[in-house]
């Protein structure tokens, strides 16, 4: 089987520094990638970890740790727009279907 | 980058009809397009995996006769909701995997909300 868990919900402050974490059980894994919902929309791809590690992009970083089938991301300086529904996600099978997480609500309070 | 163009961007229809929602590549030939359902303050749920020219792989649980998935060319990819109830509301939205692309491979449509009254 297959599972990706993240916190359902999140709450912070602007300009503040918030981590998402998702722990995953999954055959097959090439990475973990971090997509952005708002409410009504298509998802937003973010970040990509294939391998273990820190990788940044702007406000946004992700983290990987294959050994602990553990990931995270992090959003720095945190402002309104940021309040979205954030998913982690991987590839599976031979035609690369997305698998995704079971998603974190992120409301940034002023 | 590509584009996948999804219609009808909202639908509100009696139960009983039937609803196609339509998703294609601009630009790009998508052999492969997957078809999710998201319920409100939930994830994205795959529900098919649509193969050009050839049958469509449903998820486990997903109703092949309820929700049918057609491919017929390289940049058109259909779900058809059939019988629609209201338990069939919900967020649609159709990805294409390009290999290459910046977006880690993935494209979306801009999603369906459909509405069954």
């Amino acid at each position: 089987g297959q599972s990706l868990e993240q916190p359902s919900e999140v709450t912070a402050v602007e300009g503040a520094i918030v981590q998402i974490n998702c722990t995953y059980q999954t055959s097959g894994f090439y990475g973990l990638s971090w997509y952005q919902q708002h409410d009504g929309g298509a998802p937003t791809f973010l970040s990509y970890n294939a391998l273990d590690g820190l990788e940044e992009t702007g406000r946004f970083s992700s983290f990987l740790s294959r050994s602990d089938s553990y990931g995270y991301l992090l959003l720095q300086e945190l402002q309104m727009k940021d309040s979205a529904s954030y998913f982690c996600a991987v590839a599976r099978g031979a035609t690369n279907k997305l698998i995704f997480g079971t998603g974190t609500l992120l409301a940034v309070q002023p | 980058g590509a584009v996948v163009s999804q219609h009808p961007s909202w639908v509100i229809c009696k139960s009983g009809t039937s609803v196609k929602i339509e998703c294609r590549s601009l630009d790009f030939q998508a052999t492969t397009m997957f078809w999710y359902r998201q319920f409100p303050k939930q994830s994205l749920m795959l529900m098919a995996t649509s193969n050009e020219g050839s049958k469509a792989t449903y998820e486990q649980g997903v109703e092949k006769d309820k929700f049918l998935i057609n491919h017929a060319s390289l940049t058109l990819s259909t779900l058809t909701v059939t019988s629609a109830h209201p338990e069939d509301s919900s967020f649609y939205i159709c990805s294409a995997f390009l290999a290459g692309e910046p977006s880690y491979g993935y494209t979306f449509g801009s999603g369906t909300r459909l509405t069954i009254v």
